[in-house]
């Protein structure tokens, strides 16, 4: 069982280029999330989606959009990489949007993205 | 809005030592509170969680009791292990609304034999 995959591990973008990070789970959860991890500032949400059609914005959504075509697959573009978008990211899925107490977050392994 | 502040680290224990990471909380209503866990190069993992007041989340040792009273919800083990060394994160959710976590920043524990 696959889980929550994110690809790539790893992406070295210059100031400016668009690039796209992609999250795909096959546990057919409803909802769909994407964090930035950084130092000393934990976890912040920047999208989220509670079915395929659906998506919303988090705490920090600027500089990012989101798509949810499928239930399957929610990626993340970065239309113009800044250096302050240098962070590791993280996708996160659960089985009910509406009640995370009894349907935890699932992970992936995260995306560590460098902007020079 | 919703907050988490979480005890600041990184924290270093030798192994067999009692295990404390606080966290407290700020919400209206009443949140579900989580602590997860993030080993090196993996994303993170639900430890456990607790949905009302005095609910008492537990596994692999680790326990933590949803205190109302003081907003507080710390993790605590009795005796670490070196495979327990990782990042551990509060978080809590809403009682309303979409599945969105609110995340502390995070303590980093070194377990050391």
């Amino acid at each position: 069982n696959a889980g929550v995959t994110q690809t790539p591990k790893f992406q070295v973008l210059k100031t400016g280029q668009s690039m796209t990070l992609q999250c795909a789970q096959d546990m057919n959860h409803e909802y769909m999330s994407w964090y930035r991890q950084d130092p000393g500032m934990g976890l912040r949400l920047i999208h989220y989606s509670v079915g395929a059609g659906i998506t919303d914005q988090g705490e920090v959504p600027n500089g990012y959009n989101v798509s949810r075509s499928t239930t399957e697959d929610f990626p993340l573009r970065l239309l113009s990489a800044a250096p302050s978008q240098t962070s590791v990211y993280f996708c996160a899925s659960s089985y009910s949007w509406g009640q995370l107490a009894n349907s935890p977050l699932h992970f992936g392994n995260g995306t560590r993205l460098t902007v020079t | 809005g919703d907050s988490v502040t979480q005890m600041e680290g990184p924290v270093t224990l030798s192994e067999e030592a009692f295990l404390t990471i606080n966290c407290t909380y700020t919400a209206t209503g009443y949140p579900s509170l989580f602590w997860y866990v993030q080993y090196p190069g993996e994303g993170l993992q639900l430890l456990l969680k607790a949905t009302k007041a005095d609910d008492k989340g537990s596994n692999k040792g680790f326990e933590a009791t949803y205190r109302k009273e003081t907003t507080s919800f710390h993790l605590e083990k009795g005796s670490v292990q070196v495979s327990d060394s990782a990042v551990y994160f509060c978080a809590l959710s809403a009682q309303t609304g979409a599945n969105n976590l609110f995340f502390g920043t995070g303590t980093r524990l070194t377990v050391i034999p």
